[in-house]
């Protein structure tokens, strides 16, 4: 059975600082990854989504890697904004079915202006 | 397009009656997800419908819970009876159904059973 765990599950910073959100995942058949933001009571906004056969995404000011071999992936948020406050989500969608995600614990960010 | 579109968005309920969750999905998505969010367990699928046929139920907790989708642009997802523990956010969402496409979710309902 799939397992994500993402860490740290809280974090605050100082605005501007760069910084990097880890996801970990046991079964490394996996079909996709995708990170969310979801901002308190309310939905998932999904941010990025990573293929099995890419290493990375980007998106403005947000980056994410994957290592299938590891079983890793990161998200890097650069120059960060009290905006960016918010919980992000890893999820990985199996090699049948790559849609029916498996999510991890989350990560809560705070920038601090 | 609107996007996914749940109602109601809040629900409060007493022990023992049926609660009726509805989604929209967006139009043209082939696939369609059920999710649930807690504190404790955070987020897990409940079921998985393509083309409108449900795929995989493995997440659904036990009998109390069903879901239909009738057609390609309308779904619920029922609780009878319903118990405090079913407390919790309850997500639907949709994706085109073709590979490596993007999972987009709707507000979510929050239910809250007493």
């Amino acid at each position: 059975k799939q397992e994500v765990t993402q860490i740290p599950a809280a974090l605050s910073v100082p605005e501007g600082e760069n910084l990097v959100l880890n996801c970990s995942f046991t079964d490394s058949a996996i079909y996709n990854l995708q990170w969310f933001r979801q901002d308190p009571g309310k939905g998932l906004t999904s941010l990025l989504l990573i293929q099995s056969s890419q290493r990375e995404q980007t998106s403005g000011r947000l980056n994410a890697s994957l290592d299938k071999s590891s079983g890793r992936s990161t998200l890097y948020i650069a120059a960060s904004q009290p905006g960016d406050s918010a919980t992000y989500l890893c999820a990985v969608g199996p090699i049948n079915a790559g849609n029916m995600l498996t999510f991890g614990g989350g990560t809560r960010l705070m920038v601090k202006p | 397009d609107a996007g996914v579109i749940q109602s109601p968005r809040h629900e409060v309920t007493e022990m023992g009656q049926e609660v009726t969750l509805r989604c929209k999905p967006i139009s043209g998505h082939n696939s369609l997800f059920w999710y649930r969010q807690t504190m404790m367990r955070g987020l897990e699928l409940l079921i998985y419908f393509n083309n409108n046929v449900p795929i995989d139920d493995s997440g659904m907790p036990e009998d109390r819970f069903s879901a239909k989708m009738p057609n390609a642009s309308f779904s619920t997802l029922k609780i009878q009876p319903s118990e405090p523990r079913d407390s919790a956010v309850y997500f639907c969402a949709s994706s085109p159904g073709h590979a490596n496409t993007e999972a987009f979710f709707g507000q979510g309902t929050r239910l809250t059973v007493v």
